[in-house]
């Protein structure tokens, strides 16, 4: 079954710092991959999503993300961080294998804050 | 109006009572989901249903119990709850369709508390 870690329960950066949110998946063939932000007391909102495409994914709110299979990874970044990011960032798979199953697996979740 | 809504956003409930949760999409999607948010987990999914037809349960406890009349409207029935069972609810649409990478959509979620 696919799989992904988030590498860091809670990354601290001070406003105006890099941000760097880790996803690594499992699987032997490439999957599907996603970004997911959600703020205090609402649903989970997409960043950006991996399809094949283009290894660098542009999203949302300034957020991009690498696929690099070498490496089984999809990190997310933002060259500047900003108070209104503090929130909680999901990496999800999909197996492009399984066209039968919709549903995406999701990581165990990074909050991030952000220091004035 | 946001593509999938939620009702009730807040529910308590005690162990013996029964309630539902209501979930509506907006954005013309064949496929629905509920999700499952407590603290320190992962979301776990509950519930699939492809045109109205539930395609996935994984081992969820029966006193959950899904409905899907229609492939806009998702239900989650809820009856003897447990304390453990509160948690965030997070309905979910998508249009599904061949080869995956569907971008599935969130509603802004129920928080049940059981008493």
């Amino acid at each position: 079954a696919q799989s992904v870690t988030q590498l860091g329960s809670h990354v601290s950066v001070s406003e105006g710092a890099l941000v760097l949110l880790r996803c690594n998946y499992s699987s032997s063939v490439p999957p599907y991959l996603f970004w997911y932000v959600q703020y205090p007391n609402q649903g989970l909102q997409l960043l950006l999503k991996y399809t094949s495409a283009a290894t660098l994914v542009k999203g949302i709110n300034g957020f991009e993300a690498e696929f690099k299979k070498s490496e089984t990874s999809f990190h997310l970044t933002k060259p500047s961080a900003h108070m209104s990011d503090a929130a909680e960032y999901f990496c999800a798979v999909s197996d492009r294998r399984d066209t039968g199953r919709r549903a995406l697996t999701f990581g165990s979740g990074t909050r991030l804050q952000v220091q004035p | 109006e946001t593509g999938v809504t939620q009702t009730p956003r807040h529910l308590v409930m005690g162990m013996t009572n029964k309630k539902s949760l209501k979930c509506e999409q907006h954005l013309g999607h064949n496929a629905m989901y509920w999700y499952k948010q407590s603290a320190k987990k992962p979301l776990e999914l509950m519930f699939v249903y492809n045109f109205k037809e539930q395609t996935e349960n994984n081992s969820v406890p029966s006193r959950f119990s899904p409905e899907c009349p229609n492939s806009s409207h998702l239900f989650l029935h809820l009856h003897t709850l447990q304390p453990e069972d509160s948690a965030l609810y997070l309905c979910a649409s998508s249009q599904a369709g061949t080869g995956g990478g569907n971008t599935i959509y969130f509603g802004e979620g129920s928080w049940l508390t059981v008493v």
